[in-house]
């Protein structure tokens, strides 16, 4: 079965620093990985996704996430938070043949000014 | 539409009740999602559908649960005989197409139906 783990329930960063929040999946094969951003009464919004290809992935708003096989990460970076990205991000994984995504258990991201 | 629409956006009920969410997809989306999301979690899959064809409800908690889409397009998720533990954010997402491989394109969430159960 497959899961996710998102270790940092909170995180508090200066408007300026640089984010990373961490994601590990467990996984039999190949996965499919995503993270998504939830914004306050809003529903869920795709940052990004890895499907294949390049291990650095872009996304939007300036956020990028990195796979790494070997650790069975994938990590979600940016390089200068803005107070705007305050939300709660979630990784999720998917399944080659199926549509279910699992989601980890979210990490609230707070921005200090 | 121009998003994914649920409602109702809240709901409040009386254990016992049942109780009917509607998700209206975006136009011309082949599938839909359900997923319930607990406070403090992640979403959890509840069942998903193409088209009309209800594909996979390994999801669903047990037999009070179940979803139709008759017409292919708006999608209800019917809770029988509500409980507590049945409080919840119900989250409907819906994406365009099935890749090559067998996994969705993007799916697109809607704001949630915040379900409490008293």
């Amino acid at each position: 079965a497959q899961s996710v783990t998102q270790p940092d329930i909170h995180i508090t960063v200066s408007e300026g620093a640089s984010l990373e929040l961490r994601c590990n999946y467990s996984y039999g094969a190949t996965p499919y990985l995503f993270w998504y951003v939830q914004s306050p009464g809003q529903g869920l919004q795709l940052l990004l996704k890895y499907f294949s290809g390049d291990t650095l992935v872009q996304g939007i708003k300036g956020f990028e996430a990195e796979f790494k096989r070997s650790q069975s990460s994938f990590n979600l970076r940016k390089p200068s938070v803005h107070w705007s990205d305050a939300a709660e991000y979630f990784c999720a994984v998917g399944a080659r043949a199926g549509n279910m995504l699992t989601f980890g258990g979210g990490t609230r991201l707070m921005v200090k000014p | 539409g121009a998003g994914v629409s649920q409602s109702p956006r809240y709901k409040v009920t009386k254990r016992g009740q049942d109780v009917a969410l509607r998700c209206d997809p975006i136009s011309g989306h082949v599938s839909l999602y359900w997923y319930r999301q607990a406070l403090g979690q992640g979403p959890e899959f509840l069942t998903y559908f193409n088209y009309e064809a209800q594909q996979d409800k390994s999801g669903l908690p047990n037999d009070r649960f179940s979803a139709e889409r008759p017409e292919g397009s708006i999608s209800t998720l019917t809770i029988q005989r509500t409980e507590q533990r049945d409080s919840a954010m119900y989250r409907c997402a819906s994406s365009l197409v099935r890749l090559a491989g067998g996994l969705a394109g993007e799916l697109f969430f809607g704001e949630g139906s915040r379900l409490t159960v008293l």
